[in-house]
């Protein structure tokens, strides 16, 4: 049964700390998204990829994070330096473009981040 | 800004039909009708989409207005295991993002 998985699955860190978050998609799928969900503002769509190149990256701040997809089988979601307001759940999910957009998005189970 | 009206919550009885309606009365053409679901503590899971036509799947059955401004999903025999937040999303073809608003919080009643 083909699954995203993230790492690390709870991150809790301290303001100013460099956070690392990753997320390796289902084998064969060429969409990664990055998402993140607070009670506030629910799920929002931060960043995503198409055979590793980003498409769209208008919902991350930029000062403060990055996303990259060094190989097809590992997408990186970086923040530094952290600050409390951060402190959300973060979803990776990945797709297969189906002609014109992808179709069906598969989550990862997330990683929960509480910065101090 | 999601394009969709949900009820916050709402109950059903194990066992029975969950009816969960959405009203979407500004779709366009070729905008597609998507549900996902979030169990707790889980990311969102695709349930179904449709177009104009009912659909179903092993999941749920998708009824859509002849209109297209509203549409139902069904779980036609509820578990405890399908309480979650669904979410009901319109979404145009060629397009990748998903614009997720509050959905319903549904609650299966033993």
């Amino acid at each position: 049964d083909a699954r995203v998985t993230q790492t690390p699955r709870h991150k809790v860190t301290e303001m100013g700390q460099e956070v690392t978050m990753r997320c390796q998609p289902i084998l064969g799928h060429n969409t990664v998204f990055w998402y993140r969900q607070t009670m506030m503002q629910g799920l929002e769509l931060l960043a995503y990829f198409r055979n590793r190149a980003p498409l769209d990256d208008s919902g991350m701040p930029k000062d403060r994070f990055s996303a990259e997809m060094p190989d097809a089988t590992l997408a990186t979601l970086k923040i530094q330096p952290s600050e409390p307001r951060d402190s959300a759940v973060y979803f990776c999910a990945s797709g297969i473009e189906d002609s014109a957009s992808t179709d069906t998005q598969y989550f990862g189970p997330g990683t929960r981040l509480t910065v101090l | 800004d999601a394009k969709t009206t949900q009820p916050p919550s709402m109950d059903c009885a194990e066992g029975r039909a969950a009816n969960l309606p959405c009203n979407h009365s500004t779709i366009s053409g070729n905008e597609y009708v998507y549900w996902y679901r979030q169990i707790h503590s889980q990311g969102p899971q695709y349930i179904i989409h449709g177009l104009k036509n009912n659909e179903t799947n092993e999941m749920a059955s998708l009824i859509i207005t002849e209109d297209r401004k509203s549409s139902t999903l069904i779980l036609p025999h509820a578990t405890l295991r399908d309480t979650a937040v669904y979410y009901c999303i319109v979404r145009p073809h060629g397009d990748d993002k998903i614009i997720f608003g509050k959905g319903t919080r549904l609650h299966i009643l033993p």
